[in-house]
């Protein structure tokens, strides 16, 4: 098994850019796709980024992804944020197992 | 339009039983895996179950809920279902059905989430 390990919140004012991380402890299913779930208070989880990098439809270009090997870590990063961007993000991936696993989650505030 | 709608939650005590559905509507359910995962109040995302394949034949369950819940499916009904026995008070959660779109644990379209309750 393995951990994901994200910041529990992370702050940033309008039009500004805000990265978040998301470390894997060392696993042998470091090669494994990370999506990346964006869910607003009393509302289902949406996937704002898939396979490392990838939007799906309908998600703005301002949203972006990135995975570093050397450090075992993903990034989410969302540049010109609004106030609509506010929620909770969470990483995934899945594990040797073929058990998915969550990070913790980041609760995004936009002031 | 793909929709996944979850029922089956409530109220219950510890040590019971419950059963939830979701009935999966506007895509081949058949070809898709799918998931239960949940969330407890004001907590994170936790994985419980999978199945994939047509005939459900590759199962997995988090270490958590192993050898208490069951994960099946019937796909002449198009609905996923999670058994959850030997309840207890930490199960207490929001549980979600998700299609996983290619059996690689990527969860494209999840549901509005149905309530369980543990307590006496």
């Amino acid at each position: 098994n393995f951990m994901l390990t994200q910041p529990h919140s992370v702050s940033e004012s309008p039009g500004k850019t805000v990265t978040i991380s998301c470390t894997r402890s060392s696993d042998s299913s470091a090669s494994n796709y990370v999506q990346w779930y964006q869910q607003r208070p009393g509302s289902s989880p949406t996937t704002v980024i898939y396979e490392n990098d990838q939007r799906p439809s309908g998600v703005p270009d301002r949203f972006s992804g990135s995975v570093d090997s050397s450090s075992s870590s993903a990034s989410l990063t969302i540049s010109g944020l609004k106030t609509e961007d506010e929620g909770d993000y969470y990483c995934q991936s899945y594990d040797t197992n073929n058990h998915a696993v969550f990070g913790g989650g980041t609760k995004l505030t936009v002031l | 339009e793909v929709q996944l709608l979850e029922s089956g939650g409530g109220l219950v005590q510890p040590g019971g039983s419950l059963r939830l559905s979701c009935v999966a509507s506007g895509f081949t359910f058949s070809s898709y895996a799918m998931n239960w995962v949940r969330q407890a109040p004001g907590k994170g995302l936790e994985w419980v179950s999978s199945i994939t394949g047509p005939h459900g034949d590759r199962i997995y369950y988090a270490d958590s809920v192993r050898g208490r819940f069951t994960i099946s499916r019937d796909n002449s009904k198009n609905t996923l279902y999670l058994q959850m026995n030997s309840l207890r008070a930490e199960d207490t959660a929001i549980y979600y059905c998700a299609r996983d779109l290619w059996g690689l644990y990527y969860f494209d379209y999840w549901g509005q989430g149905t309530l369980v309750t543990v307590s006496s």
